[in-house]
This record gives structure tokens, C-alpha cells and sequence, in this order.
């Protein structure tokens, strides 16, 4: 049984960091490309990001309203995924999602429970 | 970037009912998906490929369409059908949703 589960959200202040984690189970995680998508309390659905498989290269593609403040990166040895935020905005205060990506149609097939991050003074 | 607009943002129905769901893109895409999300819940895939019924998903639930004009279908709403579904455009980057449609009593 695939198995995502986010952990690492919590509140912090603008301009803060903090790092999200996603412990994967129950498939090839080395070979699975993957992505985080975010939700804004009450709002819809917003693509962050989506990271390559290291045998395909590792490649990140980024939305712009968080490209050159997060950062996606895998570790294969211990089948996590992470999203490093930095100089957080109010706006970036939403529900984390990790989830699988499929790239022959580009969906996202799996998705872990979620966590919160609040960027608030 | 490829805009997605769902319509209606939310409809009222009733158990039993069909239900239909509209999602345009602003150009045209081959990779559609459809999710639902409930309260306080991960999205669930529905569909993908514009129609293609995930594993597991029932089948009162279709999609079709092409170009940029999609539908998702409920042909019989069942209780746990009421729930918000998004449409997601993956033809290009940046990845996008649709803005949601809140399917209520």
C-alpha cells in the first residue's frame, strides 16, 4: 500500500524557513517522480513543485510564486522527499501536500494527509 | 500559463441525481485529470487522460471531452459524492487546477 506522510509543519514568522519532510512507502520511491502541491485555508489547489527521479536526472521544475525561495530535493536512501521554504510570506500560509507524479499524463496519483504550515507574527 | 475555470462553483443536488461539472482551459490540453477532496481530506484522483477511470474510483463517475472544454459526470450521486472537485491541466508548466466545484446538498 503506497504510503505518504508529511511531517515538519508548524508556525513560523515572515522571512522565516522551515523544512517539510515526506516519509514514502509501499513503491519504488527511487524511481518515482514526485511534487508538492499546497492549499490555502479555504482556497483551492496550487502546484509548488515536481522533482525528476534521480536516474532521469532530478530536475525540479517550480511555480513562480516560489521559485528561488523553496527548494525541492529527494534523499533515495531513506525514501524522502523535502520542501525547504525560505523567506516566507504571509501567502505561503497553507496545507502541504506530498504527492506521487505521473509523467506519462502528468497527474498526481498519490497523496499524503497533508501539513500545515503558518507563516504569521 | 494555461488558466483552468470550472463551472458551476458549486450546485445543489440531490441523491440520485446526475450531476455535470465543466472545466475550460484557456488552450488547448490533452492531459486532464479530475480529483475530489473532502473536508479536511487529501484530493483523490478520479480520472486521468480526460477519461480514464483511476483504479478503484466507481463507475458513476466519466469523463470526457478534448481540446479545451472537459466534463466530469456523476450519473447517480450517492451520499458519499458530496465532496469539491477540482480539474488539473498537466500539459505544460506551471502545473494548474481549476478553481473547484462544491458539490452540496
Amino acid at each position: 500500500e503506497v504510503q505518504l506522510v508529511e511531517s515538519g509543519g508548524g508556525l513560523v514568522n515572515p522571512g522565516g524557513s522551515l523544512r517539510l519532510s515526506c516519509a514514502a512507502s509501499g513503491f519504488t520511491f527511487s524511481n518515482a517522480w514526485m511534487s508538492w502541491v499546497r492549499q490555502a485555508p479555504g482556497k483551492g489547489l496550487e502546484w509548488v513543485g515536481r522533482i525528476k527521479s534521480t536516474t532521469e536526472g532530478g530536475t525540479v521544475e517550480y511555480a513562480a510564486p516560489v521559485k528561488g525561495r523553496f527548494t525541492i530535493s529527494r534523499d533515495d536512501s531513506k525514501d524522502t522527499l523535502y520542501l525547504q521554504m525560505n523567506s516566507l510570506k504571509t501567502e505561503d500560509t497553507a496545507v502541504y501536500y506530498c504527492t506521487t507524479y505521473t509523467t506519462s499524463w502528468s497527474y498526481f496519483d498519490y497523496w499524503g494527509q497533508g501539513t500545515l504550515v503558518t507563516v504569521s507574527s | 500559463d494555461i488558466q483552468m475555470t470550472q463551472s458551476p462553483s458549486s450546485v445543489s443536488a440531490s441523491v440520485a441525481d446526475r450531476v455535470t461539472i465543466t472545466c475550460r482551459a484557456s488552450q488547448g490540453v490533452s492531459r486532464l485529470a479530475w480529483y475530489q477532496q473532502k473536508p479536511g481530506k487529501a484530493p483523490k484522483l478520479l480520472i486521468y487522460a480526460a477519461s480514464s477511470l483511476q483504479s478503484g474510483v466507481p463507475s458513476r463517475f466519466s469523463g470526457s471531452g478534448s481540446g479545451t472544454d472537459f466534463t466530469l459526470t456523476i450519473s447517480s450521486l450517492q451520499p458519499e459524492d458530496f465532496a469539491t472537485y477540482y480539474c488539473q491541466q498537466g500539459n505544460s508548466f506551471p502545473l494548474s487546477f481549476g478553481g473547484g466545484t462544491k458539490v452540496e446538498i
